[in-house]
């Protein structure tokens, strides 16, 4: 089975502009879920979705967004981005419960 | 809440001797338990899981760990180092229920010398 995908793997941004990440979750895969990392804050749960749901969030402000859609496919935005966001932002699949399986991430620059 | 401790930013070890990296955590309830490892600019790799029956883990590599239920401890180890076990090694802890959302530890970083 092919694994994560995300895409871009590299972005740059300047302060204030809005971005969309994008995740293909292994197939047969429902849960989705992101993650920031960062060398400051190390692995923080940004939110889960799974069937389309959000199922669990993570403490971020509003800026930070996420959708699921049928075919299980995630997406993650950031509005007004902040220098603080850059960061590598890495999205986990996984059939439902107990096990992530990620994806290589995407670095994200804000400048 | 949950929470996990990672003792030890940085282990070194020489190659072919044992590897040994801590995680310790914190839960009202026995929790699922993962070993992840990320090599650099990379994601993260599934090492291994404890979910439930058997205490001693084994996973890929070589790794494997014992969960300790009367320490609240899932050490990571390895009876001999290979170069290529270089990377940084993350602890993570999940409810059982509730869906998924991994509470990281800190990470440690292995360094292995010839």
């Amino acid at each position: 089975k092919a694994g994560v995908t995300q895409t871009p793997r590299y972005l740059i941004k300047t302060r204030g502009q809005q971005v969309t990440l994008s995740c293909s979750p292994i197939s047969g895969h429902r849960s989705v879920s992101w993650y920031q990392q960062t060398p400051g804050q190390g692995l923080q749960f940004l939110f889960e979705y799974f069937s389309e749901t959000q199922r669990n969030k993570g403490n971020f402000p509003g800026r930070f967004s996420g959708r699921q859609f049928s075919n299980s496919r995630s997406e993650m935005n950031v509005s007004t981005l902040e220098l603080g966001d850059s960061a590598l932002y890495l999205c986990a699949s996984g059939p439902s419960t107990d096990t992530q399986y990620f994806g290589p991430g995407t670095r994200l620059t804000v400048l | 809440a949950q929470s996990v401790t990672q003792l030890g930013s940085h282990v070194s070890v020489s190659e072919g001797a044992l590897v040994l990296l801590r995680c310790n955590y914190s839960s009202s309830v026995p929790p699922y338990l993962f070993w992840y490892v990320q090599y650099p600019n990379q994601g993260l790799q599934l090492l291994l899981k404890y979910t439930s029956a058997a205490t001693l883990v084994k996973g890929i590599n070589g790794f494997e760990a014992e969960f300790k239920k009367s320490e609240t401890s899932f050490h990571l180890t390895k009876p001999s180092a290979h170069m290529s076990d270089a990377a940084e090694y993350f602890c993570a802890v999940s409810e059982r229920r509730g869906g998924n959302k991994l509470t990281f530890g800190t990470g440690t970083q292995l360094k292995v010398e010839l």
